[in-house]
């Protein structure tokens, strides 16, 4: 069975830019959630989504934004690329929103603001 | 809010030698508790976990006791290999917000 699967897996974007990361859970999930991990940090929460709703926002600005699709994949935009923004972008599946069993995590996309 | 804090590190340990990696964490209500593994380039893999208080999470040689009385979650191996190499990071979620919160993480190098 796949596991989490993201795109791309690397980038590198300009400042001011816009990008949108993709991830695919695991067949059967319902859940996506979003972290951010900077170099030397552990992840922080962005976004989690239930059955195609926003279930949780973490405390990052407008300018990050997320969507679930029907067939559950998510997709992470952000607009206006800060060089603060350069990070490794994960995302995690589970079967309900509110998993007490842990999340499977894809590799992640290494993005790269310039 | 909730808190998780690892030791700080990183850790160099020769193989066979003994492992202890602690883990204290704060939370409103009755977390789950998780430890998760980054190996280089690479993105987290549970690797253990335990939902209530003195429950044993295990796996792979790798030990670690919910322990609500103390708030910890230390995690142990008897013999490190070099394979165990990575970043370890403790985390956990409350069923009503189940984010995932993470430590800072610790890094662990194995030398042979």
């Amino acid at each position: 069975d796949a596991g989490v699967t993201q795109s791309p897996t690397h980038l590198i974007k300009t400042r001011g830019q816009q990008v949108t990361l993709r991830c695919s859970p695991i067949s059967g999930h319902k859940s996506v959630s979003w972290y951010q991990q900077v170099l030397g940090q552990g992840p922080q929460f962005i976004f989690q989504y239930y059955e195609k709703e926003e279930r949780g926002r973490g405390n990052f600005p407008d300018r990050f934004s997320a969507r679930q699709f029907p067939n559950y994949s998510s997709e992470l935009n952000v607009n206006a690329l800060l060089l603060g923004d350069s990070a490794l972008y994960l995302c995690a599946s589970s079967w309900t929103g509110g998993s007490n069993y842990g999340y499977t995590f894809g590799s992640g996309t290494r993005l790269t603001v310039v | 809010g909730d808190s998780v804090t690892q030791m700080e590190g990183p850790v160099t340990l020769s193989e066979e030698a003994f492992l202890t990696i602690n883990c204290t964490y704060t939370a409103t209500g009755y977390p789950s508790l998780f430890w998760y593994v980054q190996y280089p380039g690479e993105g987290l893999q549970l690797l253990l976990k335990a939902t209530k208080a003195d429950d044993k999470g295990s796996n792979k040689g790798f030990e670690a006791t919910y322990r609500k009385e103390t708030t910890s979650f230390h995690l142990e191996k008897g013999s490190v290999q070099v394979s165990d190499s990575a970043v370890y990071f403790c985390a956990l979620t409350t069923g009503a917000n189940s984010k995932l919160t993470f430590g800072k993480g610790i890094t662990l190098s194995v030398r042979p």
